[in-house]
């Protein structure tokens, strides 16, 4: 059974960077059949994706965080990342990360999450 | 604000049929396949229902998902008071290369 789990610092100071890391277990990061993506849900709101990754590097990213996130893969350890810059409190959100279909685009397994504070 | 339209909330009671809407545009739900999911608070969202009327293995045919040119719809009959969740319609927008959301509906089980 394919798992993701996140892993990285619970606060972040504003201004900081953010770094998280996905490690994928029962499954190959290598698959040709899916990508690999971050979504956050910040308190009280809904969903918002944040960018996939192939296992190439190749990347999508949301329009509106790209001048600031970078996703990237190491198939070598099966993980992949999300660095996400200057941070400010609108940052603060639960961060998924995700296993993308690329025949039908729907995200099928989700890690549990990780709550992110921005806060001094 | 989000790119798909998902009404906030809907209710129904027990052993009754919710229908939940989600609406696009051309570039997204109408040019790709719908997903739903699934999201009780404090955990992790749950694909519910994938290219628009599949459901994945362990999901209850009381779910059903349908598609019509740019919106789309999940239906959920016989409620339950644990189908009291959030629920999320998403699909990518091939012009922009993007993944996009609606901005869930939160389903009440009166």
């Amino acid at each position: 059974q394919l798992q993701l789990q996140e892993s990285g610092p619970g606060l972040v100071k504003p201004s900081e960077t953010l770094s998280l890391t996905c490690t994928v277990s029962g499954g190959t990061i290598s698959s040709s059949s899916y990508y690999w993506g971050w979504i956050r849900q910040p308190p009280g709101k809904g969903l918002e994706w944040i960018g996939n990754v192939y296992f190439t590097g190749n990347t999508y990213y949301n329009p509106s965080l790209k001048s600031r996130v970078t996703v990237s893969v190491d198939t070598s350890k099966n993980q992949f990342s999300l660095k996400l810059t200057s941070m400010t409190a609108a940052d603060t959100a639960m961060y998924y990360c995700t296993r993308w279909r690329r025949s039908g685009s729907s995200f099928d397994y989700w890690g549990q999450g990780t709550l992110v504070t921005v806060s001094s | 604000q989000s790119v798909l339209t998902q009404p906030p909330s809907v209710s129904a009671a027990p052993g009754q049929k919710v229908t939940i809407s989600c609406s696009g545009s051309s570039s997204d739900i109408g040019s790709n396949f719908v997903s739903w999911y699934q999201h009780f608070p404090g955990t992790a969202p749950k694909l519910l229902i994938y290219d628009d009327d599949k459901r994945p293995s362990g999901v209850p045919d009381r779910f059903s998902g349908s598609k019509s040119g740019t919106s789309a719809t999940l239906g959920i009959t016989g409620l339950q008071t644990g189908d009291e969740a959030d629920y999320y319609c998403g699909t990518w927008d091939i012009s922009l290369n993007i993944g996009v959301f609606g901005g869930g509906t939160k389903l009440t089980v009166l």
